[in-house]
């Protein structure tokens, strides 16, 4: 089973530029989650989609992020423009179950600096 | 609001030895919880979960962990250390009915030879 799937690995750009970042769930996962994680601490949820409607983004900047999963399956997540604050790893992750209980299955992350 | 500690930053033990990762958490209701390890330049892996039942909950690698409600604790514990445990590990809880997780800032294993 093919787990997720992200891309770029890593990004740098320059603090007022866009970056985009792609993922694709394990198949058959309704639910998908971004994550933020600054260097030393823990990820921090930005949004999580059940299907293609969103369930939860009480956490996501969004005068400068976006994120769309317009078919239920892959998903986006935008900046724009950028922010020094916003160098981290972004995290995709899935699961199967939307309620608390479901393990969630994470993808290797885009690490991005911005300069 | 929901909350996870890990009051170590750093745990250190010897190869055979006995370790404990310790997390406590905050939460209004019946908490699921959860333990992920991460490797370097790799994304988290789920080692195990508590949803209800047995307070204790067996994982991969010979991990498992004690719930603890009264002292709203999930310490991740394994028998005996192995050089290849070395990671950081994170705790998370979420609640019955969100996906939300809420997760600690991690704690980094280091075991030596």
């Amino acid at each position: 089973e093919a787990g997720v799937a992200q891309s770029p690995r890593y990004k740098i750009i320059e603090k007022r530029q866009s970056v985009a970042f792609w993922c694709n769930p394990i198949s058959g996962h309704a639910t998908l989650y971004w994550y933020q994680q600054i260097l030393g601490q823990g990820p921090k949820l930005l949004i999580q989609f059940q299907n293609n409607g969103v369930v939860d983004d009480s956490q996501l900047p969004k005068d400068r992020f976006s994120a769309e999963r317009l078919k239920g399956v892959d998903s986006t997540l935008k900046i724009q423009p950028a922010k020094l604050e916003d160098s981290a790893v972004y995290l995709c992750a899935s699961s199967l179950m939307s309620s608390g209980g479901g393990t969630q299955y994470f993808g290797p992350g885009t690490r991005l600096t911005v300069l | 609001a929901q909350s996870v500690a890990q009051p170590e930053d750093q745990v250190n033990v010897a190869e055979g030895n006995p370790l404990t990762v310790k997390c406590t958490y905050s939460v209004s209701g019946n908490p699921y919880l959860f333990w992920y390890v991460q490797y370097p330049n790799r994304g988290l892996q789920f080692l195990l979960k508590y949803i209800t039942g047995d307070n204790l909950v067996k994982g991969s690698y010979g991990f498992e962990a004690e719930f603890n409600k009264s002292q709203t604790s999930f310490h991740l514990k394994k028998p005996s250390a192995l050089v290849s445990d070395s990671a950081l590990y994170f705790c998370a809880v979420s609640l019955a009915d969100a996906g939300k997780s809420t997760f600690g800032d991690g704690t980094t294993l280091t075991v030596k030879p």
